[in-house]
C-alpha cells in the first residue's frame, strides 16, 4: 500500500523557472491538500481539493496553481519561481475534511536560487 | 485570531524520564485536535485524534489528553526511538463547508540513552 507518493524528492530551480510537483494517492480519498513547511513555522495550507474537478485556495496560494482531474492525482504548479518559495512541500489526503486524519507524503525539498 | 501554540520548542530527556508536551489553542468551533509525529526528512505521521474535552487516547508510551483550551501529549518511560518532532493541529469549523486545519510549530523531542 503506497499511500501518498510525491515526486520529485529534491529539486533546485532558478528564479523565474516553472515546475510541477506531483502527488498521487491510492487510498481513494476525496480530499487532498498541499502544504509548505518552513523552519520554525507550522505547516501552511497552499491549496486543497474536495474531489475531482474542485479546488480552492488555502492560506498561502500566491505563486501556485493546482488542478484535480482525477481522484488520485493532485499536482502543484509553480510559475515563475521566487526565492520565497524555497521550502519543503507536503501533499496529503484524507477521507473527509473534517474530523479525520490526513495522510502525508514524504515531501519535496525545493530550493530556488 | 485562531492560533495553535506548542511548548516547549525543544525537549531533551533521558531514556525512561517521563514528561509532557503541551498544545494550547484558541479556535472557534473545534472539530478535532490531531497529534502527528514527524521524523527528519519525512512527512508527518498520524498519532491521535481528540474530539471533545475529557477525551484521552493511548498508543504504546504515548497518551494524549484534551481540555477546552489545551492538549497534552504524555510520554511515559521514553526510548531513543521516540525522538522526533511532535506536531499538534486543530481543525475548526466556520459554519460552512470549509474547515481549516491549523498546525503548531512543533516540539522537537530528543531522548538520550
Amino acid at each position: 500500500n503506497a499511500g501518498v507518493t510525491q515526486t520529485p524528492k529534491f529539486r533546485i530551480l532558478k528564479i523565474g523557472q516553472s515546475m510541477t510537483l506531483q502527488c498521487t494517492q491510492d487510498m481513494n480519498h476525496n480530499y487532498m491538500y498541499w502544504y509548505r513547511q518552513d523552519p520554525g513555522m507550522g505547516l501552511k495550507l497552499i491549496y486543497y481539493s474536495v474531489g475531482a474537478g474542485i479546488t480552492d485556495k488555502g492560506e498561502v496560494p500566491n505563486g501556485y496553481n493546482v488542478s484535480r482531474s482525477t481522484t488520485e492525482d493532485f499536482p502543484l504548479r509553480l510559475e515563475l519561481a521566487a526565492p520565497s518559495q524555497t521550502s519543503v512541500y507536503f501533499c496529503a489526503s484524507s477521507y473527509s475534511y473534517g474530523g479525520t486524519e490526513a495522510f502525508f507524503g514524504q515531501g519535496t525539498r525545493l530550493t530556488v536560487v | 485570531e485562531d492560533q495553535v501554540t506548542q511548548s516547549p520548542e525543544a525537549l531533551r530527556l533521558q531514556e525512561g524520564e517521563s514528561s509532557s508536551l503541551n498544545c494550547s489553542y484558541t479556535v472557534s468551533g473545534l472539530r478535532g485536535l490531531f497529534w502527528y509525529r514527524q521524523d527528519p526528512g519525512k512527512g508527518p505521521e498520524f498519532l491521535f485524534t481528540l474530539y471533545s474535552a475529557g477525551e484521552e487516547k493511548e498508543k504504546e508510551r504515548l497518551k494524549a489528553t484534551l481540555t477546552k483550551k489545551e492538549s497534552f501529549l504524555h510520554i511515559t518511560a521514553p526510548k531513543p526511538e521516540d525522538s522526533a518532532t511532535y506536531l499538534c493541529a486543530v481543525q475548526a469549523s466556520y459554519g460552512g463547508a470549509t474547515n481549516k486545519l491549523i498546525f503548531g510549530t512543533g516540539t522537537l523531542l530528543a531522548v538520550q540513552p
